[in-house]
Order: C-alpha cells, then sequence, then structure tokens
C-alpha cells in the first residue's frame, strides 16, 4: 500500500492478558517509530527502529512493553500482562532513511482499552 | 522549560481569517521542523517540514522559521471549519536518531 498501516484498528482487552500490535512502514522506509497517545494527551515516542535494530528504547515504560521488526519491514509492538493504564492509541510512523529529511509518516493507530 | 512548547489554546478565529499559530524550541541545534495536523480520533498527518529561515509557502498554508529566536510558526489563510484541528509542532533532536521532539499541540476552532 502507499502508506503506512496498522492493525488491529481497535482491541479491547482484559487486564492481565498480553497484546500484540502491527505495523507495515511505508514500503522502502527503514525507520520505524512507535509511540503511545493517551486521551488528550501528546505523543509519546516509545522505541525507534532502524533496519531491524532498535537504537533507541528509550520510551519503553516497563519491561512489559517489548517490541520487534523483522525484514526490515513490518513491527510488532508486544505489551504483557496489560494494564488499565496502557490503554491509549499506539501509533506507528515511517520514515525514509536516505537524505536529510526527517519528516514521519504515520499510521492511523490502534486504539487500545484495557478493561 | 519544555523542549518544545505550544499554546494549547484553544484558538478560535471566523471563517475566511488568517490564523497564527506559534511554537517555541529550546535545543538551539535543531534543524528541522515540522507542523502536523491531527483531527480528533485521527493520527497526525504531515502538512508543512521548514528546514531553513524565512517562510516556506504550500497553498493556504505558510511556514515561518527563526532560528535565532528559536521558534516555527504556521499561518494559515482563509481558514476553513474543516481546519479545525489539533496542530502539532515537532522539532528534529540532532543525532543518530533523528528522533522528533514534540509539542503539545494548538487546538484551532474555525468558527463558521
Amino acid at each position: 500500500g502507499a502508506g503506512v498501516s496498522q492493525s488491529p484498528s481497535n482491541k479491547v482487552t482484559e487486564k492481565g492478558k498480553d497484546v500484540e500490535l502491527r505495523c507495515d512502514p511505508i514500503s522502502g522506509h527503514t525507520a520505524l517509530y512507535w509511540y503511545r497517545q493517551r486521551l488528550g494527551q501528546g505523543l509519546e515516542f516509545l522505541i525507534y527502529f532502524q533496519g531491524n535494530s532498535a537504537p533507541d528504547k528509550s520510551g519503553l515504560p516497563s519491561d512489559r512493553f517489548s517490541a520487534e521488526r523483522t525484514g526490515e519491514s513490518v513491527s510488532t509492538l508486544t505489551i504483557q500482562r496489560t494494564q488499565q493504564e496502557d490503554s491509549a492509541v499506539y501509533l506507528c510512523a515511517s520514515r525514509q532513511s536516505s537524505g536529510a529529511m526527517d519528516e514521519q509518516f504515520f499510521g492511523p493507530g490502534t486504539r487500545l482499552t484495557v478493561l | 522549560q519544555k523542549e518544545v512548547e505550544q499554546n494549547s489554546g484553544p484558538l478560535s478565529v471566523p471563517e475566511g481569517a488568517i490564523a497564527s499559530l506559534n511554537c517555541t524550541y529550546s535545543d538551539r541545534v535543531s534543524q528541522s521542523f515540522f507542523w502536523y495536523r491531527q483531527y480528533s480520533g485521527k493520527s497526525p498527518e504531515l502538512i508543512m517540514s521548514i528546514y531553513s529561515n524565512g517562510d516556506k509557502e504550500d497553498g493556504r498554508f505558510t511556514a515561518q522559521l527563526n532560528k535565532a529566536s528559536q521558534y516555527v510558526s504556521l499561518l494559515i489563510r482563509d481558514s476553513q471549519p474543516s481546519d479545525s484541528a489539533t496542530y502539532l509542532c515537532a522539532v528534529n533532536r540532532a543525532g543518530n536518531n533523528r528522533k522528533l521532539i514534540w509539542g503539545l499541540g494548538t487546538s484551532l476552532a474555525v468558527n463558521p
């Protein structure tokens, strides 16, 4: 596709369950970012991938959060033992790595609700 | 001091007026500056990027950058109700991961 895609668009889960969120970046974009946005709040950086490696994981809030990327394409964000405070929209963005442009393009997000 | 600051608003302008949105940043070595629009319940959408001092125009939008004063602004001419959204300012952080630092956004309401 032409843009960043994310799935599922909505996820409702029970406290304590694990969830997996998926991101498909724009083809050819080797840089990928995950963000969290709580209701009415700003964007919170979680993790950055360059290719399949993650040189910056500084935003992951706890060890319940992890992410991986394979084939310099799809990325999965996993949240283990979900808590109610994990409820938010999880956004993925991708960026070209060549050139000096830092423009990031966002997917539609996954709205996670933890009951 | 926050790294990227925006007035949270809401900024209310009548239809057809010019909306002026401002953003200040603290990192003097920042090189790239962006304005994103975010409609309620949607993800951010890039509307302008600017890399050098001065003005950059794209349709009804003009971005203005002043690195000496460390501010970047967005002007929206002939504002339309469809421009009602939250506008996010983002600034690059120099370094290998080219991470963007985000403001909290300014809410704009264009009244018919």
